[in-house]
């Protein structure tokens, strides 16, 4: 199995600019989660999907940040207009039901001049 | 408003020596507790858990003590080898989805 796949790895913008991250799960995973990794506060639940529909978004910071999930073997985040303060690691998981671990991905580097 | 802290950014520790990492957390409710590691440019990898029913679970090298009166774990990696160096989170939950609360992390270093 490939594990959960993110993509890009590396996302240097300009700031206002539009940012679309992306994530694959792993097959057969019903449960996807968004993070946010900073120095300052660790590391942020976003927003998680139960079979593509969002459960939870309150971690969600503000209108800027949007994400979907078409179906289950895709999810983006995507924030608008971006900031400098967006700066950060995102990290996509998924996990099979409640008792399952997450599974994470390798991340995606965010830094917003 | 932190429920889960790991007050300790980071941790210098011999090889060969005892690793002791730290979490703390404020909501009585978590009833169960996770450890993930994470290395440079990857994603975290869980690494161990425990039920609030037990007060230690162990695998390997890794053991995981819960001390729920003091709201308290800890991970004990006995013994340390370089390729432990790490950032570990603490992550807890409090409901039957599981949805993880996490630490800062701690950065342990183990010198050779």
């Amino acid at each position: 199995d490939a594990g959960v796949i993110q993509s890009p790895r590396h996302e240097v913008t300009e700031m206002g600019q539009e940012v679309t991250l992306r994530c694959k799960p792993i097959s057969g995973h019903d449960y996807l989660f968004w993070y946010r990794q900073t120095m300052m506060r660790g590391l942020e639940l976003l927003i998680y999907f139960n079979n593509n529909v969002p459960i939870d978004d309150s971690g969600m910071p503000e209108d800027r940040f949007s994400a979907k999930m078409p179906n289950a073997s895709f999810s983006t985040l995507k924030i608008q207009p971006s900031e400098p303060r967006d700066s950060a690691v995102y990290f996509c998981a998924s996990r099979r039901d409640p008792s399952d671990t997450q599974y994470f991905g390798p991340g995606t580097r965010l830094t917003v001049l | 408003d932190q429920q889960v802290k790991q007050n300790s950014p980071s941790l210098s520790v011999q090889e060969g020596r005892i690793s002791i990492l730290n979490c703390d957390y404020t909501n009585s409710m978590f009833d169960y507790f996770l450890w993930y590691k994470k290395y440079p440019a990857e994603g975290p990898t869980f690494l161990i858990s425990i039920s609030s029913i037990k007060d230690k679970n162990e695998d390997g090298r890794f053991t995981v003590f819960l001390n729920k009166s003091a709201k308290h774990l800890s991970l004990h990696i006995v013994p340390s080898q370089p390729g432990d160096s790490a950032v570990y989170f603490c992550a807890a939950s409090a409901d039957s989805n599981y949805q993880l609360i996490w630490g800062a992390g701690t950065k342990l270093i183990i010198k050779p």
